[in-house]
């Protein structure tokens, strides 16, 4: 199993939800990525799990919550998010960090 | 700080050549990679180079020179197919151990028939 796979693909939610975001990987990579991606522009890092534990936090608004319950999952909670947070999640995993990165499809979030 | 810089877009027609450029201004530099990202779709990897010279994969090739602080993705045999959004991405050291990739600012490229 060579993907990365993503859930929700759409979300859209209000300021005031509460919302989970789910990656999972079976390629047994240790490592494990949230990036924010806005239309045309680059993905941008957001946090950073090596052997489950988290290693890089960007400096992202803690309306943001990531989780890894196991090597295989990376959750990325969400909480009174603000209009400007509507973009494309996506999740990668890589076999170490800072090696290849093999990304999912991507959680497309519209907060209203 | 650290930067990447890209041209925005690159025009080309079918059967063609093209050379898509990057330069960067990093610390703690490990290696640059190429992703292909289409309309609506993930990145995808397409090279990885942590030295000098040039990588081959089928009708992709990808160049560095450390020295300059310069790589580039080439193209051969264009094919609609190949009208995505292009990234060079560079693996830095973010502290001790502990490394991160960062993205360019993305070329897309337009194939015309």
């Amino acid at each position: 199993d060579t993907e990365v796979t993503q859930t929700p693909k759409h979300l859209v939610m209000g300021m005031t939800n509460k919302k989970s975001l789910k990656c999972e990987q079976h390629m047994g990579h240790r490592a494990m990525y949230w990036y924010k991606q806005k239309a045309k522009k680059p993905p941008e890092l957001m946090f950073v799990y090596s052997y489950e534990k988290l290693s890089i936090n960007e400096s992202v608004p803690s309306r943001f919550s990531p989780e890894c319950p196991n090597s295989s999952l990376l959750n990325l909670h969400l909480h009174a998010l603000q209009p400007e947070d509507s973009a494309l999640y996506l999740c990668a995993s890589g076999a170490g960090q800072g090696d290849t990165q093999y990304f999912g499809p991507g959680t497309r979030l519209t907060v209203l | 700080g650290q930067s990447l810089e890209q041209p925005s877009e690159v025009t080309a027609v079918e059967g063609a050549i093209v050379q898509i450029n990057c330069t960067y201004q990093t610390s703690g530099f490990y290696g640059l990679s190429w992703y292909q990202q289409h309309d609506g779709g993930a990145p995808t990897f397409l090279s990885y180079n942590a030295l000098d010279g040039l990588e081959e994969t089928g009708r992709f090739s990808s160049f560095l020179s450390r020295s300059d602080s310069y790589g580039y993705l080439l193209l051969q045999e264009l094919q609609m197919k190949d009208s995505a959004s292009y990234f060079c991405a560079v693996r830095v050291r973010y502290g001790g151990a502990t490394n991160k990739l960062i993205f360019g600012t993305g070329t897309l490229l337009a194939v015309q028939p």
